[in-house]
């Protein structure tokens, strides 16, 4: 029973378009959504975060919009560099203000020149 | 900065062996994490302490496995004996409070044969 879900196993883009990752989610209890970038043989890496009290957080080049009637949520990221390459992590706190994460599958980026 | 510290970074051994994967925390982080990555379940959390308590357990899959932390600055995470479906790539990540962004180390590859 996935919680969380990237529905897109990979995504393909050209350099400077825009790319966007999605992530889905099923408790309307979640409260707190972040994005993680890994590249091979490191650990992921946060990126940016948003809070259920807003729909937008932007921070550079990257922006992850939340809908909460939809339970979904999308980054962002524009213009796209082929040091984006990567999978990118889509993450939830789990309810009840615990520390837990709970991570979708993933989603591999790869920005071509 | 130094960040999450893990060794070793690869590990082969037999099945049935004892296993001992190390964390070094970021200094003043006060929650601590365990992860573990397959192909088949993705990046589940199975461990995390805040303060150096175990708070939340319940990801930990068997007896087996077992973890500490004995201090601020240190946490190990074991399994006694290991089989091969325990292979995967097992991360630690620390944070300043449970509901901050966690920062990951690099991981320990573990093969059990």
């Amino acid at each position: 029973d996935q919680q969380v879900k990237q529905n897109s196993p990979s995504l393909s883009v050209q350099e400077g378009r825009i790319s966007i990752l999605n992530c889905d989610y099923t408790n309307s209890m979640f409260d707190y959504f972040l994005w993680y970038k890994k590249y091979p043989a490191e650990g992921p890496t946060f990126l940016i975060s948003i809070s259920s009290i807003k729909d937008k957080n932007e921070d550079g080049r990257f922006t992850v919009f939340l809908n909460k009637s939809a339970k979904h949520l999308s980054l962002h990221i524009v213009p796209s560099q082929p040091g984006d390459s990567a999978v990118y992590f889509c993450a939830v706190h789990g309810s009840g203000n615990t520390g837990k994460l709970i991570f979708g599958q993933g989603t591999t980026l790869q920005v071509k020149p | 900065d130094a960040g999450v510290i893990q060794s070793p970074r690869h590990e082969v051994t037999e099945m049935g062996q004892e296993v001992t994967l190390r964390c070094k925390p970021i200094s003043g982080h006060n929650s601590l994490f365990w992860y573990r990555q397959t192909m088949m379940r993705g990046l589940e959390l199975l461990i995390y302490f805040n303060n150096n308590v175990p708070i939340d357990d319940s990801g930990m899959p068997e007896d087996r496995f077992s973890a500490k932390m004995p201090n601020a600055s240190f946490s190990t995470l074991k399994i006694q004996p290991s089989e091969p479906r325990d292979s995967a790539v097992y991360f630690c990540a620390s944070s300043l409070n449970p509901n901050q962004p966690q920062h990951f180390g690099d991981g320990t590859r573990l093969s059990i044969l």
